[in-house]
């Protein structure tokens, strides 16, 4: 079984500040790990994936296997970054996908001005 | 393209009462997933298909919860006999997928039907 853990509930910074949001997950095979944002009354959206190795949003997150985790960061955060922010995890077996995903409980990040 | 569109947005009912809910994914994806998410809690995985056929559905979904997709196309997630605890927002979402895909696509998200049951 696959399980997400994102320990902080609220996180509060101030803009310019660097910002990291943890996520730990366990699972035994070859996961796929995803960050999905939450912006005030919009729906649920795809911030960033592990293999894509991008920067959106000036966000990185960088898969961790020893540590089993992959923490989100911003070296400097702005007022819009405030939102809802949630790691996911998708299990693979082999070169099938599987789709599903896992969630943590989630990180509310406010940035104050 | 509007993306998922899931109707209706906020449905109340009593108890005992059986409600259904409509997803249309995005035209093109052929993967569609349900979640229900509480409040203070993330997503948690009720069942998905691919196209007409449902693939996988989680042990939160009693036999009280129904989904179909028949033409591949849309789905509804019935639920039956509402109790308390069903009152949830519901969420939909589509992806493309498949066996010779070696990633996840990434999935679009509607904006759920909130259930309140009184």
């Amino acid at each position: 079984a696959q399980r997400v853990t994102q320990p902080e509930k609220l996180l509060s910074v101030f803009k310019g500040a660097p910002v990291e949001l943890k996520c730990n997950y366990s699972y035994s095979g070859s996961p796929e790990l995803f960050w999905y944002v939450q912006y005030s009354r919009q729906r649920l959206q795809l911030l960033l994936r592990h293999i894509s190795r991008e920067s959106i949003k000036g966000f990185t997150a960088d898969l961790n296997k020893g540590e089993t985790s992959f923490h989100l960061k911003k070296p400097f955060a702005q007022e819009e970054d405030s939102a809802m922010y949630y790691c996911a995890l998708s299990a693979r077996a082999g070169g099938t996908s599987y789709g599903k995903l896992t969630f943590g409980q989630g990180t509310i990040l406010t940035v104050h001005p | 393209d509007t993306g998922v569109s899931q109707d209706p947005r906020h449905k109340i009912t009593k108890r005992g009462q059986n409600v259904t809910f409509r997803c249309d994914p995005i035209s093109e994806h052929n993967r569609l997933y349900w979640y229900r998410q509480t409040l203070g809690q993330g997503p948690e995985f009720l069942t998905y298909f691919q196209n007409e056929a449902q693939l996988e559905k989680s042990r939160l979904l009693s036999d009280r919860f129904s989904a179909e997709r028949p033409k591949g196309s849309f789905s509804t997630l019935e639920i039956q006999r509402t109790e308390q605890g069903d009152s949830a927002m519901y969420l939909c979402a589509s992806s493309l997928g498949g066996r010779k895909l070696y990633s996840n696509q990434p999935q679009h998200f509607g904006d759920g039907t909130r259930l309140s049951i009184l």
